[in-house]
């Protein structure tokens, strides 16, 4: 069975500074994994994505985030936080596109001036 | 890139009625579509899945009389909410793939308000 893990609930951040949520994963098989953005009231959206190749993966807005294996990781970083970036923020997994994505539970990340 | 629409985005009706929410993938057929639902400031909950064509496939603890899922073609699935109470007032979102689509694309959710 899939599991994801988010360390931290709530991530406080200043404007500027480094943003960094955790993410951490169990999988049987090499795994599929996400980042998606979930603003008030609204959908989620994709921020990056990673399936094979390259383990640093570069995702929308600045984001990106690097698989490592070992670590079995996939945490999401951004060098510079902007206020706009204050949202929830998933981390999910899964193993095919006809299977239903795992969901860690969610960091909210809040930025302040 | 791949789109789901899903409609409405928000509704208010009274208890006892029954209410459909619809999702639909606009550039891309979608094998399978997934309903959840989300609580108030908690992540996703997987409720059903939707295979075109077949019955859907519930997870544990979903009612399926309640929450009828119908998948009759490969761009539109339907999620109905009979006989609705105000525990059933939640955010509802569906997500559309496929065996080649990836990731699966996300509608923007409907706001289900039971009065």
């Amino acid at each position: 069975a899939q599991s994801v893990t988010q360390l931290g609930s709530h991530v406080s951040v200043s404007e500027g500074a480094l943003v960094l949520l955790r993410c951490n994963y169990s999988s049987s098989v090499p795994p599929y994994l996400f980042w998606y953005v979930q603003y008030p009231n609204q959908g989620l959206q994709l921020l990056l994505k990673y399936t094979t190749g390259a383990t640093l993966v570069k995702g929308i807005n600045g984001f990106e985030a690097e698989f490592k294996k070992s670590e079995t990781s996939f945490h999401l970083t951004k060098p510079s936080a902007h206020m706009s970036d204050a949202a929830e923020y998933f981390c999910a997994v899964n193993p095919s596109g006809n299977t239903p994505l795992v969901f860690g539970k969610g960091t909210r990340l809040s930025v302040i001036a | 890139g791949a789109v789901v629409s899903q409609h409405p985005s928000w509704v208010i009706c009274k208890s006892g009625t029954s209410v459909k929410i619809e999702c639909r993938s606009l550039d891309f057929q979608a094998t399978t579509m997934f309903w959840y639902r989300q609580f108030p400031k908690q992540s996703l909950m997987l409720m059903a899945t939707s295979n075109e064509g077949s019955k859907a496939t519930y997870e544990q603890g979903v009612e399926k009389d309640k929450f009828l899922i119908n998948h009759a073609s490969l761009t539109l699935s339907t999620l109905t909410v009979t006989s609705a109470h105000p525990e059933d007032s939640s955010f509802y979102i569906c997500s559309a793939g496929d065996s080649r689509n990836q990731p699966q694309h996300f509608g923007d959710g409907t706001r289900l308000s039971i009065l």
